[in-house]
Protein backbone atom coordinates (compact mmCIF):
# COMPACT_ATOMS: atom_id res chain seq x y z
CA UNK A 1 0.00 0.00 0.00
CA UNK A 2 0.59 3.81 0.49
CA UNK A 3 2.08 5.45 2.81
CA UNK A 4 4.20 8.68 4.04
CA UNK A 5 7.08 8.92 6.93
CA UNK A 6 6.97 12.60 8.29
CA UNK A 7 9.71 13.83 11.05
CA UNK A 8 7.98 13.70 14.99
CA UNK A 9 7.37 17.51 16.41
CA UNK A 10 7.19 19.98 17.57
CA UNK A 11 9.89 21.64 15.39
CA UNK A 12 10.80 24.76 17.19
CA UNK A 13 13.23 27.33 15.66
CA UNK A 14 13.81 30.84 16.18
CA UNK A 15 13.20 33.43 13.64
CA UNK A 16 15.00 33.61 10.32
CA UNK A 17 16.40 30.08 10.71
CA UNK A 18 16.59 27.58 8.27
CA UNK A 19 14.00 24.79 8.25
CA UNK A 20 14.05 21.38 6.93
CA UNK A 21 11.01 18.58 7.66
CA UNK A 22 11.45 15.52 6.48
CA UNK A 23 9.33 13.49 4.58
CA UNK A 24 9.64 9.78 2.73
CA UNK A 25 7.09 7.61 1.21
CA UNK A 26 6.41 4.18 -0.53
CA UNK A 27 4.06 3.75 -3.04
CA UNK A 28 2.65 1.10 -5.49
CA UNK A 29 2.23 3.57 -8.69
CA UNK A 30 4.18 6.88 -9.67
CA UNK A 31 3.45 9.17 -7.28
CA UNK A 32 2.46 13.12 -7.09
CA UNK A 33 3.72 14.79 -4.11
CA UNK A 34 2.26 17.41 -1.68
CA UNK A 35 2.72 19.35 1.22
CA UNK A 36 -0.35 20.61 2.99
CA UNK A 37 0.27 23.70 6.04
CA UNK A 38 -2.67 24.38 8.38
CA UNK A 39 -3.01 27.49 10.30
CA UNK A 40 -4.25 27.24 13.84
CA UNK A 41 -8.45 26.79 13.89
CA UNK A 42 -7.55 26.39 10.36
CA UNK A 43 -8.27 23.69 7.29
CA UNK A 44 -5.53 22.79 5.24
CA UNK A 45 -4.52 25.04 2.64
CA UNK A 46 -1.73 23.05 -0.52
CA UNK A 47 1.40 24.29 0.00
CA UNK A 48 3.53 23.27 -2.73
CA UNK A 49 3.38 20.17 -5.70
CA UNK A 50 5.68 18.19 -7.47
CA UNK A 51 4.37 15.64 -9.86
CA UNK A 52 7.76 13.93 -11.28
CA UNK A 53 10.93 13.00 -10.13
CA UNK A 54 13.61 15.66 -9.89
CA UNK A 55 10.54 18.71 -10.25
CA UNK A 56 11.00 21.15 -7.56
CA UNK A 57 7.60 22.66 -6.04
CA UNK A 58 7.84 26.03 -4.16
CA UNK A 59 5.80 28.33 -2.85
CA UNK A 60 5.83 31.20 0.07
CA UNK A 61 9.65 30.75 0.49
CA UNK A 62 9.30 27.02 0.90
CA UNK A 63 10.86 24.41 -1.43
CA UNK A 64 10.64 20.48 -1.63
CA UNK A 65 12.44 18.10 -4.46
CA UNK A 66 10.70 14.82 -5.61
CA UNK A 67 13.57 12.77 -5.19
CA UNK A 68 12.87 8.93 -7.03
CA UNK A 69 16.07 7.79 -5.70
CA UNK A 70 15.58 8.15 -2.25
CA UNK A 71 11.99 8.37 -2.25
CA UNK A 72 11.50 11.65 -0.72
CA UNK A 73 9.78 15.20 -0.34
CA UNK A 74 11.92 17.54 2.02
CA UNK A 75 10.41 20.70 2.97
CA UNK A 76 12.79 23.36 3.48
CA UNK A 77 12.71 27.39 4.30
CA UNK A 78 15.81 29.15 3.85
CA UNK A 79 14.21 31.97 6.54
CA UNK A 80 11.26 30.97 8.88
CA UNK A 81 8.58 33.21 10.11
CA UNK A 82 7.05 33.40 13.10
CA UNK A 83 3.83 33.59 10.79
CA UNK A 84 5.02 30.11 9.34
CA UNK A 85 3.65 28.14 12.92
CA UNK A 86 1.98 25.78 11.80
CA UNK A 87 0.95 22.40 11.37
CA UNK A 88 2.64 20.78 8.31
CA UNK A 89 1.24 17.54 6.53
CA UNK A 90 3.17 15.68 3.42
CA UNK A 91 1.12 13.62 1.05
CA UNK A 92 0.96 11.53 -1.80
CA UNK A 93 -1.75 10.07 -4.23
CA UNK A 94 -1.31 7.97 -7.28
CA UNK A 95 -1.25 9.41 -11.01
CA UNK A 96 -3.78 8.19 -12.80
CA UNK A 97 -4.80 5.92 -10.23
CA UNK A 98 -6.00 6.25 -6.62
CA UNK A 99 -7.09 9.53 -5.67
CA UNK A 100 -7.32 9.98 -2.50
CA UNK A 101 -4.72 10.97 -0.77
CA UNK A 102 -2.32 9.52 1.81
CA UNK A 103 -1.47 11.77 4.74
CA UNK A 104 1.82 12.02 6.94
CA UNK A 105 1.12 12.86 10.13
CA UNK A 106 1.88 16.22 10.21
CA UNK A 107 4.87 18.01 11.77
CA UNK A 108 3.78 21.56 14.11
CA UNK A 109 6.44 23.93 13.81
CA UNK A 110 6.48 26.70 16.30
CA UNK A 111 9.09 30.00 15.69
CA UNK A 112 9.54 31.83 18.37
CA UNK A 113 10.68 35.59 17.62
CA UNK B 1 -12.84 33.34 -5.13
CA UNK B 2 -13.71 30.35 -5.97
CA UNK B 3 -13.53 27.95 -2.62
CA UNK B 4 -15.15 26.00 -0.17
CA UNK B 5 -17.22 26.79 2.42
CA UNK B 6 -18.64 25.06 5.04
CA UNK B 7 -21.29 26.28 7.87
CA UNK B 8 -21.59 26.63 10.77
CA UNK B 9 -17.56 27.06 12.04
CA UNK B 10 -18.31 26.42 15.33
CA UNK B 11 -21.02 24.00 16.63
CA UNK B 12 -22.19 22.92 19.95
CA UNK B 13 -25.01 19.71 20.35
CA UNK B 14 -26.01 17.92 22.83
CA UNK B 15 -25.02 14.24 23.65
CA UNK B 16 -27.33 11.75 21.17
CA UNK B 17 -28.57 15.23 19.47
CA UNK B 18 -28.62 14.97 15.50
CA UNK B 19 -26.60 17.59 14.09
CA UNK B 20 -26.35 18.38 10.58
CA UNK B 21 -22.67 20.30 8.98
CA UNK B 22 -23.06 21.76 5.44
CA UNK B 23 -19.95 22.43 2.64
CA UNK B 24 -20.85 24.23 -0.67
CA UNK B 25 -18.31 24.71 -3.39
CA UNK B 26 -17.48 26.97 -6.30
CA UNK B 27 -14.59 25.38 -7.75
CA UNK B 28 -17.37 22.98 -10.10
CA UNK B 29 -15.04 19.77 -8.70
CA UNK B 30 -16.21 16.52 -8.99
CA UNK B 31 -15.00 15.12 -6.00
CA UNK B 32 -16.11 15.97 -2.30
CA UNK B 33 -14.69 14.62 0.83
CA UNK B 34 -15.57 14.41 4.61
CA UNK B 35 -12.43 14.15 7.03
CA UNK B 36 -12.86 14.14 10.47
CA UNK B 37 -9.82 15.53 12.35
CA UNK B 38 -8.48 14.98 16.26
CA UNK B 39 -6.20 16.99 18.08
CA UNK B 40 -2.60 16.88 16.89
CA UNK B 41 -3.68 14.24 13.91
CA UNK B 42 -3.91 14.12 10.48
CA UNK B 43 -7.56 13.81 8.97
CA UNK B 44 -8.93 10.82 8.64
CA UNK B 45 -11.30 10.45 5.74
CA UNK B 46 -14.68 9.25 6.53
CA UNK B 47 -16.50 9.17 3.39
CA UNK B 48 -16.31 10.49 -0.38
CA UNK B 49 -18.52 11.27 -3.21
CA UNK B 50 -17.07 10.74 -6.88
CA UNK B 51 -20.03 12.64 -8.72
CA UNK B 52 -23.07 11.49 -7.03
CA UNK B 53 -21.16 7.81 -6.42
CA UNK B 54 -21.21 7.35 -2.26
CA UNK B 55 -17.95 5.93 -1.20
CA UNK B 56 -17.84 5.30 2.08
CA UNK B 57 -14.88 4.17 4.45
CA UNK B 58 -14.67 0.59 6.28
CA UNK B 59 -14.02 1.85 9.34
CA UNK B 60 -16.67 4.80 9.64
CA UNK B 61 -18.99 4.42 11.99
CA UNK B 62 -22.46 4.25 10.63
CA UNK B 63 -23.36 6.95 13.18
CA UNK B 64 -22.40 8.94 10.04
CA UNK B 65 -24.23 9.89 6.90
CA UNK B 66 -24.02 12.00 3.91
CA UNK B 67 -25.73 13.65 1.24
CA UNK B 68 -24.93 15.76 -1.87
CA UNK B 69 -28.09 16.61 -3.28
CA UNK B 70 -25.93 18.66 -6.08
CA UNK B 71 -22.80 19.38 -7.02
CA UNK B 72 -22.10 22.23 -5.08
CA UNK B 73 -23.47 21.04 -1.86
CA UNK B 74 -22.64 18.34 0.41
CA UNK B 75 -23.72 17.63 3.95
CA UNK B 76 -22.52 15.60 6.74
CA UNK B 77 -25.29 13.98 9.38
CA UNK B 78 -24.43 12.54 12.64
CA UNK B 79 -27.25 10.54 13.61
CA UNK B 80 -27.02 10.26 17.46
CA UNK B 81 -23.70 12.20 18.61
CA UNK B 82 -21.34 10.81 21.45
CA UNK B 83 -18.69 12.65 23.18
CA UNK B 84 -15.94 11.05 21.39
CA UNK B 85 -17.08 12.73 17.95
CA UNK B 86 -16.00 16.55 19.05
CA UNK B 87 -13.66 17.13 16.34
CA UNK B 88 -13.02 19.26 13.79
CA UNK B 89 -14.98 18.23 10.45
CA UNK B 90 -13.10 19.12 7.29
CA UNK B 91 -14.94 19.63 3.86
CA UNK B 92 -12.40 19.25 0.75
CA UNK B 93 -12.66 18.98 -2.81
CA UNK B 94 -10.58 17.90 -6.03
CA UNK B 95 -11.06 17.81 -9.54
CA UNK B 96 -10.42 14.04 -10.83
CA UNK B 97 -10.52 13.24 -14.88
CA UNK B 98 -8.88 10.29 -16.15
CA UNK B 99 -5.94 12.44 -17.55
CA UNK B 100 -4.93 14.17 -14.57
CA UNK B 101 -1.48 13.65 -13.32
CA UNK B 102 -1.91 15.24 -9.80
CA UNK B 103 -5.08 15.54 -7.56
CA UNK B 104 -4.80 18.03 -5.02
CA UNK B 105 -7.46 18.92 -2.67
CA UNK B 106 -9.33 22.27 -1.19
CA UNK B 107 -9.93 21.93 1.57
CA UNK B 108 -13.07 24.66 4.04
CA UNK B 109 -12.30 26.24 7.23
CA UNK B 110 -13.35 23.28 9.03
CA UNK B 111 -16.51 23.05 11.61
CA UNK B 112 -15.52 22.67 15.46
CA UNK B 113 -17.93 20.17 16.52
CA UNK B 114 -18.73 20.24 20.64
CA UNK B 115 -20.58 17.92 22.26
CA UNK B 116 -21.67 18.60 26.02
Amino acid sequence: GNSVTQMEGPVTLSEEAFLTINCTYTATGYPSLFWYVQYPGEGLQLLLKATKADDKGSNKGFEATYRKETTSFHLEKGSVQVSDSAVYFCALSISGGSYIPTFGRGTSLIVHP
Amino acid sequence: DAMVIQNPRYQVTQFGKPVTLSCSQTLNHNVMYWYQQKSSQAPKLLFHYYDKDFNNEADTPDNFQSRRPNTSFCFLDIRSPGLGDAAMYLCATSRVTSGATSYEQYFGPGTRLTVT
